[in-house]
């Protein structure tokens, strides 16, 4: 059961222009969702987060929108640049009711390429 | 800075071996966690824990263990290693819900 859902395997974008990566997830109880960011042969960091208390939230060059009743969020990056190349993942986790210890459950990732 | 140290970053094993994957981290986090990264399916949780000597089992548990003598040091276990087992191995810590990577190990079981 896939709570987290990257539809997009791959995405290919233009230098300058914007990118957008989607999440979708199942679970009402997620209320702290992650961006993270994966280069070959490193592990993945962490780029960007939201609350669910929020709809958006900002970081240079980094947007993060979340819709609550549709259970979907969206990282966009503006403008886009060859050096941002690489597997970016979702995370969600739920916060409230209880002791989480920090889990996170992951979406399967989606590979961007920039291209020059 | 952050810093999760994990011992190997490849490792090739036979079947039926007992591997050990180890992770160092030096932020004096509580939560440590395993994950293995496979194509198509992203990170899944392997074990988690939240306190010395305390375990809890992730999402696919199954083949291994885990041990939390220090609150630093957490390993991964391969009982008896299955090719279905050769996958990139990524360790993490957190304090709260930001959890921070080793540079992972990729393990082949031949």
């Amino acid at each position: 059961d896939q709570q987290v859902k990257q539809n997009s395997p791959s995405l290919s974008v233009q230098e300058g222009r914007i990118s957008i990566l989607n999440c979708d997830y199942t679970n009402s109880m997620f209320d702290y969702f992650l961006w993270y960011k994966k280069y070959p042969a490193e592990g993945p960091t962490f780029l960007i987060s939201i609350s669910s208390i929020k709809d958006k939230n900002e970081d240079g060059r980094f947007t993060v929108f979340l819709n609550k009743s549709a259970k979907h969020l969206s990282l966009h990056i503006v403008p886009s640049q060859p050096g941002d190349s690489a597997v970016y993942f979702c995370a969600a986790s739920g916060r409230a009711g209880g002791t989480s210890y920090g889990k996170l459950t992951f979406g399967q990732g989606t590979i961007l390429t920039v291209h020059p | 800075d952050v810093k999760v140290t994990q011992s190997s970053r490849y490792l090739v094993k036979r079947t039926g071996e007992k591997v050990f994957l180890e992770c160092v981290q030096d932020m004096d986090h509580e939560n440590m966690f395993w994950y293995r990264q496979d194509p198509g399916l992203g990170l899944r949780l392997i074990y988690f824990s939240y306190d010395v000597k305390m375990k809890e089992k992730g999402d696919i548990p199954e083949g291994y263990s885990v041990s939390r003598e220090k609150k630093e040091r957490f390993s991964l276990i391969l009982e008896s290693a299955s090719t279905n087992q050769t996958s990139m191995y990524l360790c993490a810590s957190s304090l709260w819900d930001v959890q921070y990577f080793g540079a992972g190990t990729r393990l082949s079981v031949l």
